[in-house]
């Protein structure tokens, strides 16, 4: 089974803070991708990646970078959280016809 | 924009009941799949359909694939508590060649004991 794993459940931040959300997979993967989940908003892709060091931008990457250093992890960076960016941040990774698979998720508070 | 829409948005019914929720898009998507997602977890894969028409079943769900691959409906049977969740589709629109997903809002099911 495809296991994907974020690096926290729940986590509160202040405003101003440098963020690192962590993801990793263990399906050796190609594809990996950051969404934040919002009420009335669905699923908004922030940024994917298509292999170790290259990133693409989703539709919402104001305010947020990313890396993949490694093809197994791809951290999310909010270089100066703001209380906007308060959501559920859910990574994800494919192989075949888009089948994405999901970690269980982060819920960042921004206070 | 490619966008999916799903319905209902909400949907509440009782232990036993049948029920169908449906995604529809304008444009025409190379496969579709289906999540499921619990309160406080990310989704979880439950199908994907790749050819038009095409017909899936998982236990007491049933899939279908529009036959022009614009919109996709997702039936369950006798439903139970357990099937209580956030209902998403999300597909790749044909044109593109993107790996991104395009994803609709869901249909959050509850089903009552």
């Amino acid at each position: 089974d495809v296991k994907v794993t974020q690096s926290s459940r729940y986590l509160v931040k202040r405003t101003g803070e440098k963020v690192f959300l962590e993801c990793v997979q263990d399906m050796d993967h190609e594809n990996m991708f950051w969404y934040r989940q919002d009420p009335g908003l669905g699923l908004r892709l922030i940024y994917f990646s298509y292999d170790v060091k290259m990133k693409e931008k989703g539709d919402i990457p104001e305010g947020y970078s990313v890396s993949r250093e490694k093809k197994e992890r791809f951290s999310l960076i909010l270089e100066s959280a703001s209380t906007n960016q308060t959501s559920m941040y859910l990574c994800a990774s494919s192989l075949y016809y888009n089948e994405q698979f999901f970690g269980p998720g982060t819920r960042l508070t921004v206070l | 924009t490619q966008l999916l829409e799903q319905s209902p948005q909400f949907l509440s019914i009782q232990e036993g009941e049948n029920l169908t929720v449906y995604c529809n898009s304008s444009s025409v998507f190379s496969s579709l799949q289906w999540y499921r997602q619990e309160p406080g977890e990310g989704p979880v894969l439950l199908v994907t359909v790749v050819t038009g028409g095409e017909v899936k079943k998982l236990k007491r769900l049933t899939f279908q694939f529009g036959d022009a691959r614009k919109d996709s409906s997702l039936h369950i049977t006798a439903a139970q508590p357990g099937d209580t969740g956030l209902y998403l589709c999300a597909g790749t629109p044909a044109q593109g060649g993107s790996e991104k997903l395009v994803f609709g809002k869901g249909t959050k099911l509850t089903v009552n004991p």
